[in-house]
Protein backbone atom coordinates (compact mmCIF):
# COMPACT_ATOMS: atom_id res chain seq x y z
CA UNK A 1 0.00 0.00 0.00
CA UNK A 2 1.53 2.95 -1.69
CA UNK A 3 0.03 5.68 0.69
CA UNK A 4 0.29 9.14 -0.69
CA UNK A 5 2.76 9.35 -3.68
CA UNK A 6 4.37 12.56 -4.74
CA UNK A 7 6.91 13.77 -7.50
CA UNK A 8 8.99 14.78 -8.27
CA UNK A 9 11.06 14.72 -4.94
CA UNK A 10 12.99 17.69 -6.06
CA UNK A 11 12.89 20.79 -8.91
CA UNK A 12 15.05 23.78 -9.90
CA UNK A 13 12.80 26.42 -11.35
CA UNK A 14 14.02 29.94 -13.50
CA UNK A 15 11.37 32.55 -12.37
CA UNK A 16 8.72 32.54 -14.40
CA UNK A 17 8.41 28.91 -15.39
CA UNK A 18 5.27 26.89 -14.65
CA UNK A 19 5.59 23.38 -13.55
CA UNK A 20 2.98 20.75 -11.91
CA UNK A 21 3.57 18.55 -8.60
CA UNK A 22 1.93 15.45 -9.18
CA UNK A 23 0.23 13.89 -5.84
CA UNK A 24 -2.00 10.30 -5.81
CA UNK A 25 -3.41 8.44 -3.14
CA UNK A 26 -4.29 4.96 -2.96
CA UNK A 27 -6.31 5.11 0.53
CA UNK A 28 -9.73 6.31 -1.49
CA UNK A 29 -9.62 9.28 0.81
CA UNK A 30 -12.21 11.98 -0.11
CA UNK A 31 -9.96 14.90 1.33
CA UNK A 32 -6.86 16.11 -0.20
CA UNK A 33 -4.58 19.04 1.00
CA UNK A 34 -1.85 20.98 -1.00
CA UNK A 35 0.75 22.25 2.02
CA UNK A 36 3.90 24.65 1.71
CA UNK A 37 6.76 24.45 4.38
CA UNK A 38 8.95 27.30 4.92
CA UNK A 39 12.08 26.78 7.04
CA UNK A 40 11.87 26.14 10.62
CA UNK A 41 8.04 27.18 9.77
CA UNK A 42 4.70 25.46 10.03
CA UNK A 43 2.78 23.61 7.33
CA UNK A 44 0.66 26.42 5.46
CA UNK A 45 -2.66 24.96 3.86
CA UNK A 46 -2.24 26.02 -0.42
CA UNK A 47 -5.44 24.10 -1.01
CA UNK A 48 -7.63 21.57 -0.62
CA UNK A 49 -10.16 19.14 -2.02
CA UNK A 50 -13.66 17.62 -0.76
CA UNK A 51 -13.85 14.98 -3.25
CA UNK A 52 -13.48 14.87 -6.68
CA UNK A 53 -14.62 17.91 -8.88
CA UNK A 54 -14.30 20.12 -6.05
CA UNK A 55 -11.75 22.37 -5.08
CA UNK A 56 -11.30 25.14 -2.44
CA UNK A 57 -8.98 27.64 -1.38
CA UNK A 58 -6.85 27.08 1.77
CA UNK A 59 -4.55 29.95 3.96
CA UNK A 60 -2.09 30.75 1.19
CA UNK A 61 -3.40 30.37 -2.63
CA UNK A 62 -2.03 32.89 -4.61
CA UNK A 63 -0.08 31.94 -7.63
CA UNK A 64 -1.02 28.42 -7.29
CA UNK A 65 -3.85 26.50 -9.42
CA UNK A 66 -5.54 22.71 -8.27
CA UNK A 67 -7.59 20.16 -10.25
CA UNK A 68 -9.41 16.95 -8.60
CA UNK A 69 -10.51 14.97 -11.91
CA UNK A 70 -10.34 11.81 -9.77
CA UNK A 71 -10.58 10.39 -6.06
CA UNK A 72 -6.83 9.65 -6.87
CA UNK A 73 -5.14 12.33 -8.09
CA UNK A 74 -4.70 16.06 -7.07
CA UNK A 75 -2.21 17.83 -9.02
CA UNK A 76 -0.71 21.44 -7.85
CA UNK A 77 -0.19 23.69 -10.96
CA UNK A 78 2.20 26.89 -10.27
CA UNK A 79 1.93 29.07 -13.37
CA UNK A 80 4.22 31.36 -13.21
CA UNK A 81 6.82 30.24 -10.60
CA UNK A 82 8.61 33.17 -8.40
CA UNK A 83 11.55 33.34 -5.71
CA UNK A 84 8.82 33.59 -2.85
CA UNK A 85 7.60 29.95 -4.00
CA UNK A 86 10.95 28.12 -2.89
CA UNK A 87 9.75 25.81 -0.12
CA UNK A 88 9.03 22.02 0.63
CA UNK A 89 5.13 20.99 -0.74
CA UNK A 90 3.08 18.55 1.34
CA UNK A 91 0.45 16.65 -0.30
CA UNK A 92 -1.67 14.65 2.27
CA UNK A 93 -5.09 12.94 2.34
CA UNK A 94 -7.14 12.09 4.83
CA UNK A 95 -10.36 9.57 4.68
CA UNK A 96 -13.19 12.81 6.09
CA UNK A 97 -12.24 16.55 7.69
CA UNK A 98 -10.86 15.97 11.05
CA UNK A 99 -9.35 12.82 10.84
CA UNK A 100 -5.70 11.84 10.17
CA UNK A 101 -3.88 13.26 7.51
CA UNK A 102 -1.53 11.22 5.68
CA UNK A 103 1.40 12.94 4.08
CA UNK A 104 3.61 12.31 1.00
CA UNK A 105 7.50 12.50 0.97
CA UNK A 106 7.39 16.13 -0.06
CA UNK A 107 8.76 17.47 -3.52
CA UNK A 108 11.50 20.19 -2.44
CA UNK A 109 11.03 23.24 -4.83
CA UNK A 110 13.89 26.11 -5.27
CA UNK A 111 12.87 28.67 -7.43
CA UNK A 112 15.93 30.80 -8.81
CA UNK B 1 -8.19 34.38 11.67
CA UNK B 2 -7.74 31.28 13.86
CA UNK B 3 -3.90 31.15 15.12
CA UNK B 4 -1.96 28.22 16.73
CA UNK B 5 1.28 29.02 18.44
CA UNK B 6 3.95 26.66 20.25
CA UNK B 7 6.71 27.18 22.41
CA UNK B 8 8.95 26.61 23.17
CA UNK B 9 10.64 26.81 19.31
CA UNK B 10 13.54 24.62 20.22
CA UNK B 11 14.61 22.42 22.98
CA UNK B 12 17.97 20.57 23.51
CA UNK B 13 17.92 18.03 25.78
CA UNK B 14 20.31 14.82 27.56
CA UNK B 15 19.45 11.80 26.67
CA UNK B 16 17.19 10.94 29.40
CA UNK B 17 15.78 14.18 30.52
CA UNK B 18 12.14 15.21 30.17
CA UNK B 19 10.83 17.35 27.12
CA UNK B 20 7.13 19.07 27.02
CA UNK B 21 6.26 20.97 24.34
CA UNK B 22 3.26 23.62 24.50
CA UNK B 23 0.38 24.47 21.60
CA UNK B 24 -1.95 27.05 22.47
CA UNK B 25 -4.99 28.46 20.35
CA UNK B 26 -6.59 32.13 19.99
CA UNK B 27 -9.95 30.28 19.52
CA UNK B 28 -11.67 27.08 21.31
CA UNK B 29 -10.86 24.07 19.59
CA UNK B 30 -12.73 20.87 18.41
CA UNK B 31 -9.96 18.91 18.01
CA UNK B 32 -6.20 18.70 17.90
CA UNK B 33 -3.65 16.73 16.75
CA UNK B 34 0.02 15.72 16.64
CA UNK B 35 2.46 15.39 14.29
CA UNK B 36 5.86 14.57 14.32
CA UNK B 37 8.40 15.50 11.29
CA UNK B 38 11.86 13.92 11.42
CA UNK B 39 14.79 15.96 9.84
CA UNK B 40 14.40 15.75 6.10
CA UNK B 41 11.00 13.82 6.60
CA UNK B 42 7.57 13.94 5.89
CA UNK B 43 4.73 15.01 9.13
CA UNK B 44 3.32 11.69 11.03
CA UNK B 45 0.51 11.63 12.76
CA UNK B 46 0.84 10.81 16.48
CA UNK B 47 -2.45 11.39 18.26
CA UNK B 48 -5.64 13.04 17.70
CA UNK B 49 -7.56 14.18 21.20
CA UNK B 50 -11.32 15.89 20.90
CA UNK B 51 -12.56 15.96 24.72
CA UNK B 52 -12.13 18.51 27.32
CA UNK B 53 -9.12 17.52 30.08
CA UNK B 54 -8.48 14.40 27.54
CA UNK B 55 -5.25 12.72 28.17
CA UNK B 56 -3.67 9.77 26.33
CA UNK B 57 -0.60 8.48 26.80
CA UNK B 58 1.64 6.64 23.91
CA UNK B 59 4.19 4.88 25.80
CA UNK B 60 6.95 7.73 27.02
CA UNK B 61 4.76 10.09 25.08
CA UNK B 62 1.66 11.59 26.95
CA UNK B 63 -0.95 14.12 25.44
CA UNK B 64 -3.52 16.11 27.23
CA UNK B 65 -5.90 18.93 26.42
CA UNK B 66 -7.07 21.63 28.20
CA UNK B 67 -10.14 22.04 30.21
CA UNK B 68 -10.99 25.23 27.68
CA UNK B 69 -9.81 23.43 24.71
CA UNK B 70 -7.67 25.99 23.38
CA UNK B 71 -4.43 24.33 24.54
CA UNK B 72 -2.58 21.18 24.72
CA UNK B 73 0.87 19.95 25.45
CA UNK B 74 2.77 16.74 24.90
CA UNK B 75 5.18 15.37 27.34
CA UNK B 76 8.32 12.91 26.56
CA UNK B 77 9.28 10.98 29.29
CA UNK B 78 13.19 9.94 29.20
CA UNK B 79 14.06 11.09 25.52
CA UNK B 80 15.88 8.78 23.29
CA UNK B 81 17.70 9.64 20.53
CA UNK B 82 14.93 8.43 18.14
CA UNK B 83 12.40 11.44 19.76
CA UNK B 84 14.86 13.68 17.73
CA UNK B 85 12.59 15.76 15.26
CA UNK B 86 9.85 18.46 15.00
CA UNK B 87 6.53 17.74 16.85
CA UNK B 88 3.57 20.26 15.36
CA UNK B 89 0.42 20.71 16.90
CA UNK B 90 -2.53 20.93 14.75
CA UNK B 91 -5.95 23.09 16.13
CA UNK B 92 -9.39 22.97 14.27
CA UNK B 93 -12.39 24.57 14.76
CA UNK B 94 -15.79 22.90 13.92
CA UNK B 95 -16.24 22.04 10.31
CA UNK B 96 -12.81 23.98 9.46
CA UNK B 97 -9.48 22.89 8.13
CA UNK B 98 -6.49 22.14 10.90
CA UNK B 99 -4.57 25.15 11.43
CA UNK B 100 -0.74 24.06 12.08
CA UNK B 101 1.51 25.58 14.91
CA UNK B 102 5.31 26.22 14.04
CA UNK B 103 6.50 23.19 15.60
CA UNK B 104 9.09 22.45 18.14
CA UNK B 105 12.48 21.21 17.03
CA UNK B 106 14.13 18.43 19.79
CA UNK B 107 17.65 17.84 19.64
CA UNK B 108 18.33 15.14 22.02
CA UNK B 109 22.52 14.94 22.89
CA UNK B 110 23.86 10.95 23.56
Amino acid sequence: NAGVTQTPKFRILKIGQSMTLQCAQDMNHNYMYWYRQDPGMGLKLIYYSVGAGITDKGEVPNGYNVSRSTTEDFPLRLELAAPSQTSVYFCASSRELGTEAFFGQGTRLTVV
Amino acid sequence: GQQVMQIPQYQHVQEGEDFTTYCNSSTTLSNIQWYKQRPGGHPVFLIQLVKSGEVKKQKRLTFQFGEAKKNSSLHITATQTTDVGTYFCAGRNYGQNFVFGPGTRLSVLP
